[in-house]
């Protein structure tokens, strides 16, 4: 069974620069989830998707980060304007389920570290 | 939201040696997963085990749900069982798997 997938692995920016993630979750897993992890801290939650609805972004810093997933599948993780704080390793992780009710083991794709200069 | 606490943050150990880890959570919890991360940043998983005993191999897990903790026990350790391990928990109220920060273990030859 393929896993999570994710491209690009590295990427460097100049800070105001834009820049997009894409992610790609186990088939047939209806939660995704996009997570930044900084150096030496565990990873924390940006945004989390159930199907093609945004569950919980309270976490998410709008002003600059925007996500989306379109049909529900494959997903985008975008950054404009970046700024210095950014650089971190951004995880895209999915779920079978991720509800109140049924909740379900979640599997991380290798992550894309984020360099802005 | 719920708090999740990992202790020890660091440990190291001589090859051969056991351990335990444990992760403290605040709240009532409906999924429960520890991680090793590797060298290279990839999120491994252990074990998903909102409660009870679980083994696989020298690696075991409890979690008492009721008390509100977990334990990671490693047994006969190995040099490539260095890392990091995070336990990571959603509540029964919401959906987010919030992790902990992690214990960082070194094993040495």
């Amino acid at each position: 069974e393929a896993g999570v997938a994710q491209s690009p692995r590295y990427k460097i920016i100049e800070k105001r620069q834009s820049v997009a993630f894409w992610c790609n979750p186990i088939s047939g897993h209806a939660t995704l989830y996009w997570y930044q992890q900084i150096l030496g801290q565990g990873p924390k939650l940006l945004i989390q998707f159930q199907n093609n609805g945004v569950v919980d972004d309270s976490q998410l810093p709008k002003d600059r980060f925007s996500a989306e997933r379109l049909k529900g599948v494959d997903s985008t993780l975008k950054i404009q304007p970046a700024k210095l704080e950014d650089s971190a390793v951004y995880l895209c992780a999915s779920s079978l389920y991720g509800s109140r009710s049924r909740n379900t083991e979640a599997f991380f794709g290798q992550g894309t570290r984020l360099t802005v200069v | 939201g719920i708090q999740v606490e990992q202790s020890p943050p660091d440990l190291i150990l001589q090859e051969g040696a056991n351990s335990t880890l444990r992760c403290n959570f605040s709240d009532s919890v409906n999924n429960l997963q520890w991680f090793h991360q590797n060298p290279w940043g990839q999120l491994i998983n252990l074990f998903y085990i909102p409660s009870g005993t679980k083994q696989n191999g020298r690696l075991s897990a409890t979690t008492v749900a009721t008390e509100r903790y977990s334990l990671l026990y490693i047994s006969s350790s190995q040099t490539t069982d260095s890392g990091v391990y995070f336990c990571a928990v959603a509540n029964n109220a919401g959906n987010m798997l919030t992790f902990g920060g992690g214990t960082r273990l070194m094993v040495k030859p």
